[in-house]
């Protein structure tokens, strides 16, 4: 079955430097896609990104990129130039197209220091 | 810009009391979800459809029951709520393709607490 390992329940983080969320997943298929949702206190999940297991270029959308090496099964989710409102829960993703759903992992929560 | 809409988005109910959970989109979706979700921690499938008439059960065992008549709408329905069934209710829709991932996008969640 297929999982999402977050290894970091929460990080802290000054304003204005990047941030590294860790993803690995885990799956023996050759077609998934992997992505990034935030959830603000608010409660609502916002999509961020999206990777495709064939993509070779890592997927980028503003100030997110996605750090997707395939050989060691991860899917780090980078912010550069964090800011307050980024502070949120970060949840990793993973479709695989042989079991049609989609599986999260168990999320990282991000604090944005002034 | 996703539309997809969810009430009521704060619950409080009494035990024994049957609640109907709303989920509507308006973008033509077959596929929809739900997702239940303790805060501060990840979502669970409980339920999912690919279209009008189709119900299937998620990862995570339900009491819940749900129902698919129209494509916009896909409800959700506890007919006797206990306080173990409190907690945040996601409701998403994406559209149907057997290849490639579509992007799923989320209503804004019914949180649920069952006294």
């Amino acid at each position: 079955a297929q999982k999402i390992t977050q290894t970091q329940p929460g990080m802290f983080v000054q304003e204005k430097e990047a941030v590294t969320l860790d993803c690995t997943y885990d799956t023996s298929d050759q077609s998934y896609g992997l992505f990034w949702y935030k959830q603000p206190s608010s409660g609502e999940m916002i999509f961020l990104i999206y990777q495709g297991s064939y993509d070779e270029q890592n997927a980028t959308e503003g100030r997110y990129s996605l750090n997707f090496q395939k050989a060691r099964k991860s899917a780090n989710l980078v912010i550069s130039a964090s800011q307050l409102g980024d502070s949120a829960m970060y949840f990793c993703a993973s479709f695989m197209n042989r079991d049609d759903k989609i599986i999260f992992g168990k999320g990282t929560r991000l604090h944005i220091l002034p | 810009e996703a539309d997809i809409y969810q009430t009521p988005r704060y619950l409080v109910i009494g035990t024994g009391k049957k609640i109907t959970l709303e989920c509507s989109q308006t973008m033509g979706h077959d596929k929809m979800y739900w997702y239940q979700q303790d805060p501060g921690m990840e979502l669970h499938l409980i339920h999912y459809s690919y279209g009008v008439n189709s119900t299937e059960k998620g990862d995570l065992s339900s009491e819940s029951t749900v129902s698919r008549i129209r494509t916009e709408h896909f409800p959700l329905t506890l007919e006797s709520a206990r306080p173990s069934h409190t907690s945040q209710y996601l409701c998403a829709s994406s559209e149907l393709d057997g290849f490639s991932y579509n992007e799923q996008f989320f209503g804004p969640g019914t949180r649920l607490t069952v006294l």
